[in-house]
Formats: C-alpha cells, sequence, structure tokens
C-alpha cells in the first residue's frame, strides 16, 4: 500500500504480557515516529529514527518501551510487563526529510 | 494555556458555515506548524502546513493563518461539509527539529 501501515490494529493484553507492535513506513521515507495518543488527548511523541538509527528516544516513558528499526524500513515498538496505563493508541508516522509526517492508523492497546 | 493549546474543546458549525479553530502556541522557536485532522478510529491526516516566515496559506476551502506576534495559529474551512466532522489537532516544531508538539484537539461537529 501506498500509506504508513500498522499491525495489529488492535491488541488486548493481560497485565504483565509483553507485545510487539509493527510499523511498515511509507517507502522510502527516512524518518520514523513512534507517537502514543491516550484518549481524548493530542498524540505525544515517543521516539524517533532516522534510517536504522534511532536518534532520540526520550518520550519514551519507562525502560519497559523499547523501539527498534533494524534495516531502516520496518519498526517494531515492544512494550514489557504491560501495565494499565499502557493502554492507548500508538500512531506511527513517517516522512521524507522535514517534510509533513504521514501517520498510520494506529494499535490500539487495552491492558486488561 | 499549553504549549500548544486550543481555545475551544468543541465547535459546533451548520453545513454551509465557515469555520474557524484557534490554537495558541509558546514555544518561541517553533517555526513550522501543521494542522491535522482525525476521524473516529483513524490516524490524524495532515490538512496543511506553514512556516514562520509566512502568515497566511491557502489549500483546497481551507486557510491557515499564523500571527508570530501573538503565536496564534488558526484553521478556517469554508463552506463546512458534514465530512469535515472530526477532531482537529495543531501541532508545531521547529524547522531544524522532528518531534511534533501537539495540542488536545478541537472537535469539530458538522449539523445539517
Amino acid at each position: 500500500g501506498a500509506g504508513v501501515s500498522q499491525s495489529p490494529r488492535y491488541k488486548v493484553a493481560k497485565r504483565g504480557q509483553d507485545v510487539a507492535l509493527r510499523c511498515d513506513p511509507i517507502s522510502g521515507h527516512v524518518s520514523l515516529f513512534w507517537y502514543q495518543q491516550a484518549l481524548g488527548q493530542g498524540p505525544e511523541f515517543l521516539t524517533y529514527f532516522q534510517n536504522e538509527a534511532q536518534l532520540d528516544k526520550s518520550g519514551l516513558p519507562s525502560d519497559r518501551f523499547f523501539a527498534e528499526r533494524p534495516e531502516g524500513s520496518v519498526s517494531t515498538l515492544k512494550i514489557q510487563r504491560t501495565q494499565q496505563e499502557d493502554s492507548a493508541v500508538y500512531l506511527c508516522a513517517s516522512s521524507f526529510g522535514s517534510s509533513e509526517a504521514f501517520f498510520g492508523q494506529g494499535t490500539r492497546l487495552t491492558v486488561v | 494555556g499549553e504549549s500548544v493549546g486550543l481555545h475551544l474543546p468543541t465547535l459546533s458549525v451548520q453545513e454551509g458555515d465557515n469555520s474557524i479553530i484557534n490554537c495558541a502556541y509558546s514555544n518561541s522557536a517553533s517555526d513550522y506548524f501543521i494542522w491535522y485532522k482525525q476521524e473516529s478510529g483513524k490516524g490524524p491526516q495532515f490538512i496543511i502546513d506553514i512556516r514562520s516566515n509566512m502568515d497566511k496559506r491557502q489549500g483546497q476551502r481551507v486557510t491557515v493563518l499564523l500571527n508570530k506576534t501573538v503565536k496564534h495559529l488558526s484553521l478556517q474551512i469554508a463552506a463546512t461539509q458534514p465530512g469535515d466532522s472530526a477532531v482537529y489537532f495543531c501541532a508545531e516544531r521547529s524547522l531544524s527539529g522532528y518531534a511534533l508538539n501537539f495540542g488536545k484537539g478541537t472537535s469539530l461537529l458538522v449539523t445539517p
């Protein structure tokens, strides 16, 4: 597809379970971002990749959150030992350089 | 108030009327601004952007106005249609930066 693709669309995890969220950016886009969006709020920055290099992970809320983009294309956001406060929509976006970022539809994570 | 904030959380307009959504920002280093539209269950969709060397930019049925003196941004939608009903976010960053800082959003409801 031409857009940013995220999977799964929905994920229900039991508290303490590990989850992995996948992002397929637009082909050729150098920059990739992960955002977290709580209900009724705007997206909050989590981390940024330029190709395979993670240049900024200052927004990751705890060391339970880990992101990677080993070949500079697909990225995975992993959350270990999920907690209820991790419930949110996780958005991935990609861009070519400093142009506008295009967002995927997000993964809605519910921790029960 | 907020670093990127919106004056009105909800806005209801009649179909065919013009809509104006406002946004205030506090980071004087911000020099790139974007408006996004987010429909329920979808990721944010790019509408229009503006750089700080401009005070107005027009797109199809949309106009963004930037007042750097008072750090205010607005989105004008002409002849609002039912399909315009969504949450609208303003976002900002510095041109040398990459992470977007989003406000909380304004919910636009278009009534027939």
